[in-house]
């Protein structure tokens, strides 16, 4: 049971130009979401949060959108640069102890 | 300050044998946690443990999977009479509080078994 979705397995950019990359969860009761990313042969590392009270937070080139009835947020990256090619891994904790991640998007920035 | 430490970052074991996994979670946190990373998938979370104390592990297989956070040393995650299925990487992730949501993860061990 995937309670986190990211259908797209991979995206392409233009250096420049926006990525966008969705999220759907199926959990109503998911109040936090999070952005992790992914170099290979790193672990992840944090990239940009929201509450499921607000339905944007922006960061630098970062920002999130949350959308509750659809139960679908987005992280837009603009402009992408060739370091932002990476796995994108959308992540949502559940029951306090444990945070389930999605499949993970690649995307792949080009100069 | 030295990040979360994993070792080894490579493992092969052949069937049947023993794979011990050890994670040093940053300075001053606590809260430790194991994730599985089979490939083309998520990281799927296996345990989470406090010093001396598992909390939950809901994640972990019922069988040949174990895993401690002494009071002195790494957390240890062992994995029994390993088969070719339990070949992934294993993300260590700590943070410092039960509450932080955002996690610190290690860069992993790949474990390969042939």
């Amino acid at each position: 049971d995937q309670q986190v979705k990211q259908n797209s397995p991979s995206l392409s950019v233009q250096e420049g130009r926006i990525s966008i990359l969705n999220c759907d969860y199926t959990n109503s009761m998911f109040d936090y979401f999070l952005w992790y990313k992914k170099y290979p042969a790193e672990g992840p590392t944090f990239l940009i949060s929201i509450s499921s009270i607000k339905d944007k937070n922006e960061d630098g080139r970062f920002t999130v959108f949350l959308n509750k009835s659809a139960k679908h947020l987005s992280l837009h990256i603009v402009p992408s640069q060739p370091g932002d090619s990476a796995v994108y891994f959308c992540a949502a904790p559940s029951g306090g102890f444990k945070t389930i991640f999605g499949a993970g998007t690649r995307l792949f920035v080009k100069a | 300050n030295a990040g979360v430490m994993q070792n080894p970052r490579h493992l092969v074991r052949r069937r049947g044998q023993e794979a011990r996994l050890r994670c040093s979670p940053m300075k001053g946190h606590s809260h430790v946690y194991w994730y599985r990373q089979l490939p083309e998938e998520g990281l799927k979370f296996m345990v989470y443990l406090q010093k001396e104390n598992i909390i939950d592990e809901s994640g972990m297989p019922k069988e040949r999977f174990s895993a401690e956070f002494p009071k002195e040393g790494p957390s240890i995650l062992r994995i029994q009479q390993v088969v070719r299925g339990d070949s992934a990487a294993y993300f260590c992730a700590s943070s410092p509080r039960r509450d932080d949501y955002e996690q610190y993860f290690g860069p992993g061990t790949r474990l390969t078994v042939t």
